[in-house]
């Protein structure tokens, strides 16, 4: 079946410019979370839902990141006003249930760069 | 938080060869522990991944052991082959939260 979408791939924007990035999560799942990837180094968290509710989002680096998921399927992560340093890899991951063992399953992640 | 610690950062093998990957983590709460692997510009591709409740888990090629008294877990892959060249990450699950943290990452190079 499909897997895990996010869109755009690739993004490119200006200093202080807003972005928004969609996944997509695999139909029918729980569990939806966003990861910041930085060139080099592992995925770092950044906020979870549980169905439409979001239950942390202790990952967020500053209150310039939003996220949410209003009818608790597709995601948006919003970063207002980019910073050069948000330049990374922004990846998304679904599971099934909300048991901590369940397999998360990632999305190909929207490049993110900030000129 | 949890840490999640990788050795070593780069792995050269021969093909044909086996090749071992070790993390330690820091919370004896974890009990999920997953192996991703991630080729150049791709999403990460669950590998493996044992539950605390086992101690060994093996799928063909690929085995995952955990050792939950040292908090450490290790991926051996055998008999390697050039498409396993890639980066391995480990990742454990955090206490009283559904996400992962991950550790930094192995590149492992199949030489042919």
């Amino acid at each position: 079946g499909a897997g895990v979408s996010q869109s755009p791939r690739y993004k490119v924007a200006k200093r202080g410019q807003d972005v928004a990035l969609r996944c997509d999560p695999i139909s029918g799942h729980v569990s939806l979370f966003w990861y910041q990837q930085a060139l080099g180094q592992g995925p770092e968290f950044l906020t979870y839902f549980q169905n439409e509710a979001q239950l942390d989002k202790s990952g967020l680096p500053s209150d310039r990141f939003f996220a949410e998921r209003p009818e608790g399927s597709v995601s948006t992560l919003k970063i207002q006003r980019t910073q050069q340093e948000d330049s990374a890899v922004y990846l998304c991951a679904s599971s099934f249930s909300t048991a901590s063992t369940d397999t998360q399953y990632f999305g190909p992640g929207t490049r993110l760069t900030v000129l | 938080g949890e840490n999640v610690e990788q050795h070593p950062s780069t792995l050269s093998v021969q093909e044909g060869d086996s090749a071992v990957i070790k993390c330690t983590y820091s919370d004896s709460a974890s009990n999920y522990f997953p192996w991703y692997k991630q080729e150049l510009g791709k999403r990460p591709q669950l590998i493996i991944d044992i539950r605390s409740n086992v101690g060994e888990k093996k799928d063909q090629r690929i085995a995952v052991t955990l050792n939950k008294t040292a908090k450490h877990f290790s991926l051996h892959i055998t008999e390697t082959q050039p498409e396993d060249s890639a980066v391995y990450f480990c990742a454990a699950s955090v206490r009283g939260n559904n996400r992962l943290a991950f550790g930094k990452g192995n590149q492992v190079v199949v030489i042919p």
